[in-house]
């Protein structure tokens, strides 16, 4: 099974943090994603890599960076945390472009900032 | 802009009362109609990948079918574990990392 793990599940950070969210997959995936998943707006695409120090930049970008040194790992940076980044944050990865190529989800990080 | 809209927003069914989901779509040219269920908390599951309209795919008491302009994910005889959100998406752009568009979901609860 292939299976996307997100370190933090749960994290309360303050206004103007520097906060990382790390994402790994066992599955050699080439492409990784950062969706936030807000109720009513559904899931939006912040940043996705297809390849490593490769990234490009989703539907809603501002205040965030990704980072991706290894194939395997995605991080998302918020440089200095907002309230209004407050939201569950979610890590997927899939094999390649192109047609009909399942994306998997991590299981979630619910991030607070207060 | 492609969009698309699922309906109704939540549901909620008697067990053994079966349903159906629907997912429309606007998009300039579809590759792939995806749904996904969701439980509270949790990150999206795989269910179903639909490419072509009058396909059909089952898994235990669901089945999504597939139209030139939606999707219907149909629920038999359901049981309060099959409560969650159910979402469905659309790959609107073939070799493109971006890959999927997300409708809102339909949050169904099934009640004993």
């Amino acid at each position: 099974d292939v299976k996307v793990t997100q370190s933090s599940r749960y994290l309360v950070k303050r206004t103007g943090e520097k906060v990382f969210l790390e994402c790994v997959q066992d599955m050699d995936h080439e492409n990784m994603f950062w969706y936030r998943q807000d109720p009513g707006l559904g899931l939006r695409l912040i940043y996705f890599s297809y390849d490593v120090k490769m990234k490009e930049k989703g539907d809603i970008p501002e205040g965030y960076s990704v980072s991706r040194e290894k194939k395997e790992r995605f991080s998302l940076i918020l440089e200095s945390a907002s309230t209004n980044q407050t939201s569950m944050y979610l890590c997927a990865s899939s094999l390649r472009q192109g047609l009909g190529n399942t994306i998997y989800f991590g299981e979630g990080s619910w991030l607070t900032v207060v | 802009e492609d969009q698309v809209t699922q309906s109704p927003e939540a549901l909620r069914l008697q067990e053994g009362e079966s349903s159906s989901l629907n997912c429309s779509y606007t998009v300039s040219g579809l590759r792939g109609l995806f749904w996904y269920r969701q439980d509270p908390g949790k990150g999206p599951e795989f269910l179903f990948t639909l490419y072509s309209a009058g396909e059909e795919k089952e898994k235990e008491r669901l089945k999504a079918t597939l139209t030139k302009k939606e999707s219907f994910l149909h629920i038999t005889a359901p049981k309060p574990e099959d409560s969650a959100t159910y979402l469905c998406a659309v790959q609107v752009v073939a070799g493109s990392a971006r890959q999927l568009t997300f409708g809102s979901g339909t949050q169904l609860t099934v009640l004993p």
